[in-house]
């Protein structure tokens, strides 16, 4: 079955520093794929998504590259912040089984960081 | 904008007590889904409802049961908790589109603690 995979967490930087959390996914097809963050006591909320192969996503200066050859969508910010401490979760949607329209989605197990001043 | 409520916020149950966890949304969205979040293991898909009127089973709906009341409404039941049923859960909405282009809102989750 289809599946995500992130880096162990959690991950503790500096503010300025440079982010990757990286993400692997198997899935039959071609799936959509998503980050979504957490903030603390917050639902998600969509970070940025690709929806083919090569597509770059981004959005408050993170990046994912959708790569089909090596099943990924990493993650990563040039500079981070105090304020992007959170939980990051890869995902992906099952889009072989848009039964009906609804979008399931496969979330991987999270990534908490803390950035510090 | 509201976008999707759930009620309560936080709940304590004791073994073999149910109850019910409300979910609203106010998008206008077909479809709708409750997930629980477990330490360690991301978000995992309980049951799902597509459109008005239908339900399916997700990844772990043992235990669980569903109701879309209507297009704005999806409630989940739990008839006899178990400690294993402790967990964060989150309900979400989507709209139908093109190879999941459409993006999931998420509400802000209900705490359970089952004793």
């Amino acid at each position: 079955g289809n599946s995500v995979t992130q880096m162990e967490g959690p991950v503790t930087l500096s503010e300025e520093a440079f982010l990757t959390i990286n993400c692997t996914y198997t899935a039959t097809g071609y799936p959509s794929l998503f980050w979504y963050v957490q903030y603390p006591g917050e639902g998600l909320q969509l970070l940025l998504k690709a929806t083919k192969a090569d597509d770059k996503g981004s959005n408050k200066g993170f990046e994912a590259t959708y790569r089909k050859e090596t099943t990924s969508f990493h993650l990563e910010k040039g500079s981070v912040q105090v304020s992007d401490s959170a939980v990051y979760f890869c995902a992906l949607s099952d889009s072989l089984r848009l039964i009906q329209g609804a979008q399931k989605l496969v979330f991987g197990q999270g990534t908490r960081l803390t950035i510090n001043p | 904008n509201a976008g999707v409520t759930q009620t309560p916020k936080f709940q304590v149950l004791k073994t073999g007590q149910s109850m019910t966890l409300q979910c609203a949304q106010d998008m206008n969205h077909n479809s709708m889904y409750w997930y629980r979040q477990d330490p360690g293991m991301g978000l995992r898909l309980i049951y799902y409802s597509a459109s008005e009127g239908t339900t399916d089973k997700g990844e772990v709906p043992n235990g669980y049961n569903v109701s879309r009341l209507n297009k704005r409404e999806f409630s989940l039941r739990l008839e006899s908790a178990a400690p294993s049923q402790t967990s964060v859960y989150f309900c979400a909405s989507s709209e139908f589109g093109d190879r999941g282009n459409t993006e999931a809102f998420f509400g802000q989750g209900t705490r359970l603690t089952v004793v």
